[in-house]
């Protein structure tokens, strides 16, 4: 699976947006971009997950490169509760060899 | 969405005691599941995947003997950290992979803490 790269920490104010950004420069054709979050103490919590087209939920909105060697994961409204390390993971999706491989993340410091 | 239980939340045992943590997708069936450990400060490690039925598949440098994993049905997969000592308090997360059109998705357990005294 392609190898990410994250920034290790970032801030944000309380209601502005959080864009959290991804290079995958080595992904390949099959290969889906996934975010997840970690809360302190607690299990990862899939955000959302993207091939080629950019991607919304109630959570965020994933933005993905047309050359797909990049990715932004966007927070409109942060909150304190979005604080968090946000992991970028590429992965064939559906393969047999299917498995996450976690870096070590972005931690999301949102400041009142 | 979709919920993955993990049971029990922590777990404190004697050093060479076993230990059992379960792991259930409550409103969907998986076929498998995957168990991590993280060590404080340190991302997840994958340990091992489950599959419903079969043998688990360990990561290099997991003791299958030490960490058994049972997946016998689509719902539940335990692990079981046999004689655990000191070194094996850790933080153990479960997944559930869940399968569906555009691509599939791994779902997380709480957790499970344990601390071997």
């Amino acid at each position: 699976d392609a190898k990410t790269t994250q920034p290790t920490s970032m801030d944000c104010a309380e209601g502005r947006a959080a864009n959290l950004p991804c290079n995958h420069s080595t992904i390949s054709g099959n290969e889906y971009v996934y975010w997840y979050r970690q809360i302190h103490s607690q299990g990862p919590q899939y955000i959302i997950h993207g091939l080629k087209n950019n991607e919304t939920n109630e959570m965020a909105s994933l933005i993905i490169t047309e050359d797909r060697k990049s990715s932004t994961l966007i927070l409109p409204h942060a909150t304190l509760r979005d604080t968090a390390v946000y992991y970028c993971i590429v992965v064939n999706s559906g393969g047999s060899n299917y498995k996450l491989t976690f870096g070590k993340g972005t931690l999301l410091t949102v400041n009142p | 969405g979709a919920v993955v239980s993990q049971h029990p939340s922590w777990v404190i045992c004697k050093s060479g005691t076993s230990v059992k943590i379960e792991c259930r997708s409550l409103d969907f069936q998986a076929t498998t599941m995957f168990w991590y450990r993280q060590f404080p400060k340190q991302s997840l490690m994958l340990m091992a995947t489950s599959n419903e039925g079969s043998k688990a598949t360990y990561e290099q440098g997991v003791e299958k003997d030490k960490f058994l994993i049972n997946h016998a049905s689509l719902t539940l997969s335990t692990l079981t950290v046999t004689s655990a000592h000191p070194e094996d308090s850790s933080f153990y997360i479960c997944s559930a992979r869940k399968t569906r059109t555009g691509g599939e998705t791994q779902y997380f357990g709480p957790g499970t803490r344990l601390l071997v005294l």
